[in-house]
């Protein structure tokens, strides 16, 4: 049930953009997108929930295909603040989340 | 300030010796749930409460036990540690019944080494 993420990590140079996907194998209802500094808790991003939607936060957007069951998250003009591991959750009803393995991230200057 | 708190942050001890992690949160939240997280398998659900004295099992109960008689508190009980049990666990809370809308805010985590 754990969704799968791609890439597993990526290095970027600071103002390249990034595309993190996650796919499951069963329906889905909402999925959440997290960012992890080393040491640190996951911090909270976003949600897209059932219909499709994209949303952003500043130069993070996400998108939710229920259709094919995947979410894709976008970076754009990466900065080096957007290091970290970022993980999907992804859940199929009002109990559950499961996560994804995580995707490195890495922004160089 | 809204915040999950954990405790301990560090915790070392022996096979066998019963040890409990307190997660305690201050934002009247109805859900809670405690992961586990081991480098390359990412965040595993262990036990997750939908409110006070409402507990089910995660995708890892095993070896693990918890208990919801507070809304704010959910420690969790390591009954007979093993070293499969080495890893660092986070605790998460959010608001709402339909938890599938709702962001997780999580604790800073206890990183756990059993010998």
């Amino acid at each position: 049930q754990q969704p799968v993420q791609s890439p597993q990590a990526v290095i970027l140079r600071e103002g390249e953009d990034a595309v993190i996907n996650c796919s499951s194998s069963k329906a889905l209802y909402s999925v959440h997108w997290y960012r992890q500094k080393h040491g640190e808790a996951p911090v909270f991003l976003m949600i897209l929930l059932k219909g499709g939607e994209q949303k952003g936060h500043e130069k993070i957007s996400a998108s939710f295909n229920e259709k094919k069951q995947q979410s894709s998250l976008y970076l754009t003009a990466s900065q080096l603040s957007y290091s970290g591991t970022y993980f999907c959750g992804t859940s199929a009803g009002a109990n559950n989340l499961f996560f994804g393995t995580g995707t490195r991230l890495t922004v160089i200057p | 300030e809204a915040q999950v708190t954990q405790n301990p942050r560090y915790l070392i001890t022996v096979t066998g010796k019963k040890l409990t992690v307190t997660c305690s949160q201050n934002m009247n939240h109805e859900y809670m749930s405690w992961y586990r997280q081991d480098p390359g398998l990412g965040l595993r659900q262990i036990y997750y409460s939908m409110n006070v004295e409402v507990t089910d099992k995660g995708d890892v109960p095993e070896g693990y036990k918890v208990s919801r008689k507070e809304k704010r508190n959910f420690p969790l009980i390591l009954e007979s540690p093993s070293p499969n049990q080495t890893s660092l666990y986070f605790c998460a809370s959010s608001s709402y019944r339909d938890r599938a809308g709702s962001p997780l805010h999580f604790g800073n985590g206890t990183r756990l080494t059993v010998t």
